[in-house]
């Protein structure tokens, strides 16, 4: 069954640098999402990308955060000059189509667990 | 701002237990409610998008039903195995923006012990 990758696993950076999270959707979706979890609270929404550009933000996804779809396979996230409060498992994830009323679920990856120290 | 509440927060039963949890969601502007099952160190994996109200949708011994007039969903396992230990999350697509990307609940920790 097709999956959602992503890479690495873990990540230790320190408070202030920049760090790149990277996932391979599945082929023939269009829709693409990263989702975080900080420890204790309910997966939150950052950003969704279609046609090669942002289509909706949450709040948390300001200025530190970017999105980029290098290469037609690869979809990563960059957080620059990261906090403490970053600290969190990060998710990417694709769909065929929009959610919702179409009756689409999202395929997810396993995530990415960043650590600010 | 959309709110989806699940609970109880955690749950532990004895192996061969039934057992159901709820999620409950706005009632106004429905679409769809997607659950997932997510065990640990593995990616969320999609069970259910239910879309009518009075659905009741069924994979091996989950289910799940509907209804959207009062707005919960309520899963249910029949003969609960070790396996199906993970945290059981319910999604609500927000239509304030355009793709109703989804607003999750805060999950259901399903512990089976043999």
């Amino acid at each position: 069954e097709p999956e959602v990758t992503q890479t690495p696993s873990h990540q230790v950076t320190q408070m202030g640098q920049e760090v790149i999270l990277r996932c391979v959707p599945i082929s023939n979706h269009l829709y693409f999402y990263w989702y975080r979890q900080i420890l204790g609270q309910k997966v939150e929404f950052l950003v969704s990308f279609y046609n090669n550009e942002i289509s909706e933000k949450s709040e948390i996804f300001d200025d530190q955060f970017s999105v980029e779809r290098p290469d037609g396979s690869n979809f990563t996230l960059k957080i620059r000059s990261t906090k403490l409060e970053d600290s969190a498992m990060y998710f990417c994830a694709s769909s065929e189509a929009q959610t919702g009323a179409l009756g689409y679920g999202y395929t997810f990856g396993s995530g990415t667990r960043l650590t600010v120290v | 701002i959309l709110n989806v509440e699940q609970s109880p927060q955690s749950l532990h039963v004895q192996e061969g237990d039934s057992t159901n949890f709820t999620c409950s969601f706005p009632s106004s502007n429905f679409y769809a409610l997607h659950w997932y099952r997510w065990e640990t160190a593995k990616s969320p994996e999609a069970l259910f998008v239910m879309t009518l109200n009075g659905d009741e949708k069924k994979k091996g011994r989950i289910s799940a039903t509907l209804n959207t007039k009062e707005g919960y969903s309520y899963l249910y396992i029949k003969g609960s195995q070790p396996e199906d230990s993970a945290t059981y999350l319910c999604a609500f697509p927000d239509y304030g923006g355009s793709q109703g990307n989804l607003i999750f609940g805060k999950g259901t920790k399903l512990s089976v012990k043999p």
